[in-house]
């Protein structure tokens, strides 16, 4: 199946500190991918969707100022968590899918943040 | 937002035993998904099922799928340590986006 790579798997940073999250289709190319969260024994929580050459569409209650989202070409997407904060301590996993139609999708290993 | 509630939440069962997840949803779907979750890393796509189908086999797994009820359930037959995970349905939204169930966190004991 398709691979998607994500990293780093794991980050340890300092309060007011930003930390950016790479995405990767390895094998296929992604006009979207997908930026989801997930908190402790939580499922996951969709945060934005990444599209290729425009804007990201972020779902309520998420901070766009917060959580950069930049996809600058059809193979990566990064998230940026500007000025950290403990409460920002999450897991985070990103997820593209060939092409258009609504099929399988494939998920990178995840980060885990975690702000001190 | 979630979409769904999946229960049991969490589930411990003896190695060899059979284990069954539910999932129920809310708005009409064109498929349901089912995922695997190890701690701590990405997910793992088991079997996608459309709301044509009502029942899909793989292995030792098998998803049952009643759009008249809005449910679907998970059945891992002769369960190994190894399932041990959580496992997540998942609605297709726009493209690929993904609304996810609840999930259940399932133990296998050997």
């Amino acid at each position: 199946g398709a691979v998607v790579s994500q990293h780093p798997s794991r980050v340890i940073c300092k309060s007011g500190t930003s930390v950016k999250i790479e995405c990767r289709s390895l094998d296929f190319q992604a006009t979207t991918m997908f930026w989801y969260r997930q908190f402790p024994k939580q499922s996951l929580m969709l945060m934005a969707t990444s599209n290729e050459g425009s804007k990201a569409t972020y779902e309520q209650g998420v901070e766009k100022d917060k959580f950069l989202i930049n996809h600058a070409s059809l193979t990566l997407s990064t998230l940026t968590v500007t000025s950290a904060h403990p409460e920002d301590s999450s897991f985070y996993i990103c997820s593209a899918a060939p092409g258009q139609g609504e099929t399988e999708a494939f998920f990178g290993q995840g980060t885990r943040l975690t702000v001190v | 937002s979630q979409q769904g509630e999946e229960d049991p939440q969490a589930l411990s069962i003896q190695e060899g035993e059979n284990a069954t997840m539910n999932c129920s949803y809310k708005t009409s779907i064109n498929n349901l998904q089912w995922y695997r979750q190890n701690s701590g890393r990405g997910l793992v796509h088991l079997i996608l099922i459309r709301s044509n189908e009502r029942e899909k086999h793989s292995g030792r797994l098998r998803v049952t799928l009643d759009t008249s009820k809005k449910s679907s359930s998970l059945l891992i037959t002769a369960s190994r340590a190894a399932d041990t995970a959580s496992y997540f349905c998942a609605k297709n939204g726009a493209g690929n986006m993904l609304t996810f169930g609840g999930g259940t966190r399932l133990m296998v004991k050997p």
